[in-house]
């Protein structure tokens, strides 16, 4: 079973820039979740979809943030401006829904570091 | 989310048991308790997760304490690979959280060879 892509692996941008990241979740997954993994801490979740819907975006800081999957597949995230505080590792997950039993699987996620 | 508190840190010899605990005194009855697990330079991977009664996989087992207050993610032989951070989270099955994954600091394992 292929695992969840994210691209690209790496990103270096200056403050102001925008970026945007892209997940490929599991093939069948219903759920997908967008994480931020600052150097030190645990992951804090961004923003969950159920197939093309948002079911919980309070941690998204959308004056900046934005993110869409549409057709209930492939999934974007962009940052614009990007601010130094930015910088972190921006993990992708999905699962088969969002009962209590379901693992979540990530990818390997994206290093974004703004200068 | 209820909260869930572990050391910064253990450590383990190659070949050995390890008991990485988890207290989680404002567990609530919906409350599931999840471990994943994160390699360095990937994503968390799913590792156990159980209600009441202890639980064992391929990978480690759960012993959940009788008042669900702690629990201990028990890896019976450690080895090289399973130097990780762990992360205990309570996962909550009622209310609108949809499920959602709440991750704390976690527990960093150190393996000697």
């Amino acid at each position: 079973e292929a695992g969840v892509a994210q691209s690209p692996r790496y990103k270096i941008i200056e403050k102001r820039q925008s970026v945007a990241f892209w997940c490929n979740p599991i093939s069948g997954h219903a759920t997908l979740y967008w994480y931020q993994q600052i150097l030190g801490q645990g992951p804090k979740l961004l923003i969950q979809f159920q197939n093309n819907g948002v079911v919980d975006d309070s941690q998204l800081p959308k004056d900046r943030f934005s993110a869409e999957r549409l057709k209930g597949v492939d999934s974007t995230l962009k940052i614009q401006p990007a601010k130094l505080e930015d910088s972190a590792v921006y993990l992708c997950a999905s699962s088969w829904g969002a009962h209590i039993n379901e693992k979540l699987f990530f990818g390997s996620g994206t290093q974004l570091s703004v200068l | 989310d209820a909260k869930t508190t572990q050391p910064n840190s253990m450590e383990s010899n190659e070949e050995e048991p390890v008991h990485l605990p988890c207290n989680h005194s404002t567990i609530s009855g919906t409350d599931y308790i999840h471990w994943y697990r994160q390699l360095p330079s990937q994503g968390p991977e799913y590792v156990i997760h159980g209600l009441t009664s202890n639980v064992n996989n391929r990978m480690a087992s759960l012993a959940i304490a009788e008042d669900r207050k702690s629990s201990t993610l028990i890896l019976h032989r450690a080895t090289l690979r399973d130097a990780a951070v762990y992360y205990c989270i309570l996962r909550d099955a009622g209310g609108t959280s949809y499920g959602k994954l709440t991750f704390g600091q976690g527990t960093i394992l150190t393996v000697h060879p």
